[in-house]
């Protein structure tokens, strides 16, 4: 079985543009939760999405949104990019809401220059 | 949310037994214990998770005394593929209400032939 895969790898892009990143989650998991992680530090929880709803949100400006589809895939949206966004984007799925026991994919790394 | 602290880096060898302590003073009495091990550009891995006293399983030990103020990890036998930061969290279990994980910066380990 695959697991969970985010798309594009890697992203460079310029300060004030947008970027969508997307995940798909491992097959049967429902919940999806989005983290950044800045070079050398730990991950930082930015999003949680539950069947197609917001169910945590971390300390990110309003720049930072989210969705997630019928098919329980999510894209991460930054708008107004500016340099300290640059970081390793992480993507996790777990089987339901409530558990945290969390799979993580690959990253995408996003470059703002 | 309990805040952990974890020593920044280790040096091992092949083959020794690695212990990693994580400090929790604040810890409630619903928070459980987990470890997560992060590999250069990829996602974090769950390894393993506790509430009191020892937990084992195919990759590593929990160690966590009975004040839960502190826990370690122990992993046998080392090698070099063990090489990677390891993240002592400290909040709801698996199986519990919240989603999100709160992730320190971790203690690099690295191991040497």
């Amino acid at each position: 079985d695959a697991g969970v895969t985010q798309s594009p790898t890697h992203l460079i892009k310029t300060r004030g543009q947008h970027v969508t990143l997307r995940c798909s989650p491992i097959s049967g998991h429902k919940s999806v939760s989005w983290y950044q992680q800045v070079l050398g530090q730990g991950p930082q929880f930015i999003f949680q999405y539950y069947e197609k709803e917001e169910r945590g949100r971390g300390n990110f400006p309003d720049r930072f949104s989210a969705r997630q589809f019928p098919n329980y895939s999510s894209e991460l949206n930054v708008n107004a990019l500016l340099l300290g966004d640059s970081a390793l984007y992480l993507c996790a799925s777990s089987l339901g809401q409530n558990h945290n026991e969390q799979f993580f994919g690959p990253g995408t790394r996003l470059t703002v220059l | 949310l309990a805040k952990t602290t974890q020593p920044i880096s280790m040096d091992s060898y092949e083959g020794q037994e690695v212990n990693i302590t994580c400090s929790h003073n604040n810890i409630a009495t619903n928070d459980y214990i987990t470890w997560y091990q992060q590999f250069p550009s990829q996602g974090p891995r769950f390894i393993i998770q506790g509430y009191k006293t020892k937990v084992t399983n195919e990759v590593a030990s929990l160690f966590i005394p009975a004040d839960r103020k502190s826990s370690t990890l122990s992993l046998p036998r080392v090698s070099l593929s063990d090489t990677a930061v390891y993240y002592c969290l400290v909040g709801a279990s698996y199986n519990n209400a919240g989603n999100m994980l709160t992730f320190g910066g971790g203690t690099r380990l690295m191991v040497k032939p």
